[in-house]
């Protein structure tokens, strides 16, 4: 276990659904990522968040949209998704986005559009 | 194009035999460097980091030999074994901007340890 936990692990949903997926981190950890894991591609960092800020938003459609109450919660909020959105969600947390610190990575959230 | 890439997408060594996974990358600015395990059906898993001011080193079992000259990153897994299957990931440090920094990823390497 690398102290980074993600909900659902699995998630089928129609274009018009609205869903969310969860990341939680126990390792008292600053900073939480969203990155996009789609076959054959590499992994895509789509959102940043910084002592609860947003630092980065990698060119990610408005129907993706993240939310960090605290340092230790991260959501993405899905609606009207695409086919091609289906991908693994995978959250990831670091001491911090400011240096050079390692980043552990949940399990990832399976995500079919159909 | 991407600025961290891989020479070979897939590696297959048998048991016992030592594997190197290879990685390249274009900014010279870049001064960490990560190497991830990623298993089926897991998210990517820390192995070693080396920083930029280091040309080598060691873990358990696996070795980074960072070489700035050419920009060339290695993995180099000794007595490798069925465990070790896995896709291998390389990244990157890079600056985003004022204080803050992301890893660029690469594509991977799948490597596969025959019995």
């Amino acid at each position: 276990e690398t102290g980074v936990t993600q909900t659902p692990r699995h998630l089928v949903m129609g274009m018009t659904n609205k869903k969310s997926l969860k990341c939680e981190q126990h390792l008292g950890h600053n900073a939480m990522y969203w990155y996009k894991q789609s076959a054959k591609k590499p992994l895509e960092l789509m959102f940043v968040y910084n002592f609860k800020e947003q630092t980065e938003n990698n060119s990610v459609p408005s129907r993706f949209s993240p939310e960090c109450p605290n340092s230790s919660h991260l959501f993405l909020h899905l609606h009207t998704l695409q086919p091609e959105d289906s991908a693994l969600y995978l959250c990831a947390s670091s001491q911090d986005a400011t240096g050079g610190y390692e980043q552990y990575f949940g399990p990832g959230t399976r995500l079919t559009v159909t | 194009g991407e600025s961290v890439g891989l020479h070979l997408p897939t590696l297959s060594v048998q048991e016992g035999d030592n594997s190197i996974i290879n990685c390249a990358y274009s900014n010279s600015a870049s001064d960490y460097f990560i190497w991830y395990k990623q298993e089926s059906g897991k998210g990517p898993q820390f192995i070693i980091d080396i920083r930029s001011n280091m040309d080598k080193r060691q873990g358990q079992r696996v070795t980074v030999l960072l070489n700035k000259t050419v920009k060339h990153l290695s993995l180099q897994i000794a007595a490798t074994q069925p465990g070790d299957s896995a896709v291998y990931f390389c990244a990157e440090n890079l600056n985003s901007g004022g204080s803050n920094y992301k890893l660029t990823f690469g594509k991977g390497t799948l490597l596969t340890v025959n019995p």
